[in-house]
């Protein structure tokens, strides 16, 4: 059974710093997500992820992926408010339609 | 503008009684999902479907109910068997079988349901 695990739950960063969460997956993946969630709002996709070594950068956000290490890693750079959210990532498996998401971490960008 | 509809944005019930969830897409989507988001639980599937007529359950499909009798529409039900039905729902969907390529899952609004 894939298990998709984010760390850390919660992060606190000051305006203008650079961090990185973490998104592990028990099985082999062959597809990786992000998505951003607004309090009390739906998921917004961010990235796809198909293939090992992957990355997609959009703005101040940068993915990547290495399914090796079954290891996809969401970098913030020079964070700014608007980036206050909770990022999920997710993962399926080839031909199996389920996905399976992580539990969220929870960003909070301090001025 | 092409979307998911979810409605109704929150909905209060009663303990013991069924609700109706209705999400409607007019994105032409063949597949479409529903979600239960709890308080630091993430999501957690509860029924998909990738044809009209067919749907499969997910991960904790017990004690709601499903049907898919048109493409565009996938209303979710919750009976009273569902033991702890208070929770955030969402509904998403996707192109033909389902994460196919580049398509990620495209999710309405979602409706918040409280049962008391």
């Amino acid at each position: 059974e894939l298990k998709v695990e984010q760390n850390p739950l919660f992060l606190s960063m000051q305006e203008g710093k650079n961090y990185t969460i973490y998104c592990n997956y028990s099985t082999t993946s062959d597809r990786l997500y992000w998505y951003r969630q607004d309090p009390g709002k739906s998921l917004e996709s961010l990235f796809v992820l198909l293939s090992n070594g992957a990355v997609k950068q959009e703005g101040r956000l940068m993915a990547s992926l290495d399914t090796k290490a079954r290891l996809s890693t969401l970098h913030i750079t020079a964070a700014v408010h608007d980036l206050s959210a909770t990022y999920f990532c997710a993962a399926t498996n080839f031909g199996n339609e389920k996905l399976t998401f992580g539990t969220g971490t929870r960003l909070t960008i301090i001025p | 503008d092409g979307g998911i509809t979810q409605s109704p944005k929150y909905l209060f019930r009663k303990e013991g009684q069924n609700v109706t969830l209705s999400c409607e897409q007019n994105l032409n989507h063949d597949a479409m999902y529903w979600y239960r988001q709890d308080p630091g639980q993430g999501l957690r599937l509860i029924y998909y479907s990738q044809i009209v007529n067919d749907f499969q359950k997910g991960d904790i499909a017990e004690g709601y109910s499903v049907s898919r009798e048109k493409k565009e529409s996938f209303p979710l039900t919750v009976t009273s068997a569902q033991k702890n039905p208070t929770a955030f729902y969402l509904c998403a969907s996707t192109t033909a079988g389902g994460y196919t390529y580049n398509s990620p899952l495209h999710f309405g609004n979602g409706t918040r349901l409280t049962v008391t």
